[in-house]
C-alpha cells in the first residue's frame, strides 16, 4: 500500500526564519497531495493542497513543492512565527478524499 | 459558528461496553468524515457520509457503526469495545467530497 512519511520527526526554526519541512511518498498513482497543521490537543488544520500536474503552489506564507520524479514534496513556511509552532503532516491520495494515506508528522518548534 | 464539535472530550469504557460519538457541524457541509489517529501512525478513515441518510466505509471501518439522520449531526457507534479500540477520533466535514475538511477537536477513548 502507499506510506507516507516525513523526513524529520522534529524540527527546530529560529522565529522570523523559513521553515522547510519534507514529505516523501510511494505511490507513483498519488494524484493529490495535502498539507495539515495540528495544535497541541487540537483537530488538523487544512492548510494547502496540490494535484500532481502542478509543481508549485503558493498560499498565504506558504508554498508548497512537488518533485513526482523523486516523489517529494515540501511545505514551505516563510517568517515563521511562534503561532506556527505545530505538528504538520502531508498527506497523498490516489483515488478522491476516500483513499488518502496521511503521514505522522513533523513537530515544528519556533525558537522565540 | 461553532464550526465542528465532539462530545465527549475524554471517556474511559470497560473492553464490551458500548458508547457513541456525537459529532455536530453548523456549517451546512453535505460530507462527514470519522477518523482515528494513533501514535506513530497517520489519521485512518474509519466512516464518512455524503449525505443526510447515506453512510459508507472508509479504510478501517471493522467495530464501528454509524449513523446520519440529520444533515448536521453524523454518530459513530461502538457496539461492543475493545483494546485495540485507544486512540484519538476526530470527526471532519467538508462542503463537498475534497480535502478541505475542518476537523473537531477529537475524542481521547481508552478502552481497558
Amino acid at each position: 500500500g502507499e506510506s507516507v512519511g516525513l523526513h524529520l520527526p522534529t524540527l527546530s526554526v529560529q522565529e522570523g526564519d523559513n521553515s522547510i519541512i519534507n514529505c516523501a511518498y510511494s505511490n507513483s498513482a498519488s494524484d493529490y497531495f495535502i498539507w495539515y497543521k495540528q495544535e497541541s490537543g487540537k483537530g488538523p488544520q487544512f492548510i494547502i493542497d496540490i494535484r500532481s500536474n502542478m509543481d508549485k503552489r503558493q498560499g498565504q506564507r506558504v508554498t508548497v513543492l512537488l518533485n513526482k520524479t523523486v516523489k517529494h514534496l515540501s511545505l514551505q513556511i516563510a517568517a515563521t512565527q511562534p503561532g506556527d509552532s505545530a505538528v504538520y503532516f502531508c498527506a497523498a491520495s490516489s483515488g478522491g478524499y476516500q483513499k488518502v494515506t496521511f503521514g505522522t508528522g513533523t513537530k515544528l518548534q519556533v525558537i522565540p | 459558528n461553532a464550526g465542528v464539535t465532539q462530545t465527549p472530550k475524554f471517556r474511559v469504557l470497560k473492553t464490551g461496553q458500548s458508547m457513541t460519538l456525537l459529532c455536530a457541524q453548523d456549517m451546512n457541509h453535505e460530507y462527514m468524515y470519522w477518523y482515528r489517529q494513533d501514535p506513530g501512525m497517520g489519521l485512518r478513515l474509519i466512516h464518512y457520509s455524503v449525505g443526510e441518510g447515506t453512510t459508507a466505509k472508509g479504510e478501517v471501518p471493522d467495530g464501528y457503526n454509524v449513523s446520519r439522520l440529520k444533515k448536521q449531526n453524523f454518530l459513530l457507534g461502538l457496539e461492543s469495545a475493545a483494546p485495540s479500540q485507544t486512540s484519538v477520533y476526530f470527526c471532519a466535514s467538508s462542503y463537498q467530497g475534497e480535502f478541505e475538511q475542518y476537523f473537531g477537536p477529537g475524542t481521547r477513548l481508552t478502552v481497558t
